[in-house]
């Protein structure tokens, strides 16, 4: 079992709807959960993190946790065509700092 | 924001040499850097951990001999790959974190390739 899973897509979801990112992980002892996004040839940068249980917005995204079911998503409100590339969810393994990626899920919006 | 330098961003080498990346981190102090590796639609592979003043730590099936990692001072560590070899043509990524509880801090990443 990987430590971070991710449907690898793509994703396609039209100009101005909500585009959907899941994301698993198995380390019940993980305690903060990053989305970062990553343009083709350019490296990773973060869009949010998270910490606790719930919801936690930050202008059109939204991050939710659910620890119980060692669950991340990431929903992106409004989704504009500079939105499409791949999305990392990483995770914070337990007791040691080290971010573990999933393989990322690639999200095109078509205008 | 927290800034990673990384340099070169594209090299070119031949088989058997060797290349030096480097990381920096411009404005904190970086005690722990990470290296990372991604071959073309994968996903970021923790290679290593930088540790400032000791010995790197570095992932299974990672070979320390191979790619040498120094973190002398606070900002700055680099990564050597020795001897490098065609499946070592990867982009490689170091970063770091600003502050505790803070999500990493990225470089712009080195291409790497050896023909």
């Amino acid at each position: 079992q990987k430590e971070v899973e991710q449907n690898s897509g793509p994703l396609s979801v039209p100009e101005g709807a909500i585009a959907s990112l899941n994301c698993t992980y198995s380390d019940r002892g993980s305690q903060s959960f990053f989305w970062y996004r990553q343009y083709s040839g350019k490296s990773p940068e973060l869009i949010m993190f998270i910490y606790s249980n719930g919801d936690k917005e930050d202008g059109r995204f939204t991050a939710q946790l659910n620890k119980a079911s060692q669950y991340v998503s990431l929903l992106i409100r409004d989704s504009q065509p500079s939105d499409s590339a791949t999305y990392l969810c990483a995770v914070n393994r337990s007791n040691t700092g080290k971010l573990i990626f999933g393989q990322g899920t690639t999200l095109q919006v078509k205008p | 924001g927290a800034v990673v330098s990384q340099h070169p961003s594209r090299v070119i080498c031949k088989s058997g040499t060797s290349v030096k990346i480097e990381c920096r981190s411009l404005d904190f102090q970086a005690t722990t850097m990470f290296w990372y590796r991604q071959f073309p639609k994968q996903s970021l592979m923790l290679m290593a951990t930088s540790n400032e003043g000791s010995k790197a730590t570095y992932e299974q099936g990672v070979e320390k001999d191979k790619f040498l990692i120094n973190h002398a001072s606070l900002t700055l560590s680099t990564l050597t790959v020795t001897s490098a070899h065609p499946e070592d043509s990867s982009f490689y990524i170091c970063s770091g974190i600003p502050r505790a509880n803070y999500g990493y801090t990225f470089g712009s990443g080195t291409r790497l390739t050896v023909v």
